[in-house]
């Protein structure tokens, strides 16, 4: 298995370009989410998808969308970057949450910056 | 709302030495609790998960344990090795919300 991809690994990109970052798990996980990292703030959520055709907003969801039509796939989209995405993007995957206590598997990440 | 703090936020340890990696969190209501293990420019690494139920979790060197009611965890890293050195982050999940909250790690290096 390979787990949990993301591309691209870096990205540059103009004020007000729109791009989408790719994820990809191979392990019928149906929870995905994406994190962003950030010094001094930790990762945040910011949007996941509990299964295909399903998804909800994390804690910072603004200028980003998101949609599921597989389980496979969960993609990312900037609509108008601004310098403040500038950040380390995660994927991340699990089986579910709650009491099954499902663990949960992070992909290598893409850094993005944001001119 | 959950805040997770991690302390110390870096270590500096010599080789061999048994040492402690302190977790707290301010909401007792998780379903569970995992720690990761982060190297420079690459993505998490789950070590250990502990559910609510649990007491403590071991995988080889590493031992983490779990006191919910107090709000308390700690990663346990016997015999380091320069290996182990890396940021180590916990992230109880919220039993109210479903999501992983994360800390801001902390920063450990074994010297040889």
């Amino acid at each position: 298995n390979a787990g949990v991809t993301q591309t691209p690994k870096f990205q540059v990109l103009k004020t007000g370009q729109s791009m989408t970052l790719q994820c990809a798990q191979d392990m019928n996980h149906e929870y995905m989410s994406w994190y962003r990292q950030d010094p001094g703030m930790g990762l945040r959520l910011i949007h996941y998808s509990v299964g295909a055709g399903i998804t909800d907003q994390g804690e910072v969801p603004n200028g980003y969308n998101v949609s599921r039509s597989t389980t496979e796939d969960f993609p990312l989209r900037l609509l108008s970057a601004a310098p403040s995405q500038t950040s380390v993007y995660f994927c991340a995957s699990s089986y579910g949450t709650g009491i099954l206590g499902n663990e949960q598997f992070f992909g290598p990440g893409t850094r993005l910056t944001v001119l | 709302k959950q805040e997770v703090t991690q302390i110390p936020a870096a270590l500096s340890v010599p080789e061999g030495e048994n040492l402690v990696l302190n977790c707290s969190f301010t909401d007792s209501a998780i379903y569970n609790l995992q720690w990761f293990r982060q190297d420079p420019g690459k993505g998490l690494t789950s070590l250990l998960l502990i559910q609510s139920s649990q007491r403590e979790q071991t995988s080889g060197r590493l031992n983490a344990s779990l006191d919910k009611s107090s709000g308390r965890s700690t990663l346990y890293i016997a015999a380091s090795q320069p290996g182990d050195s890396a940021t180590y982050l916990c992230a109880p999940e919220s039993s109210n919300t479903g999501k992983l909250i994360f800390g801001q790690g902390t920063t450990l290096q074994v010297k040889p």
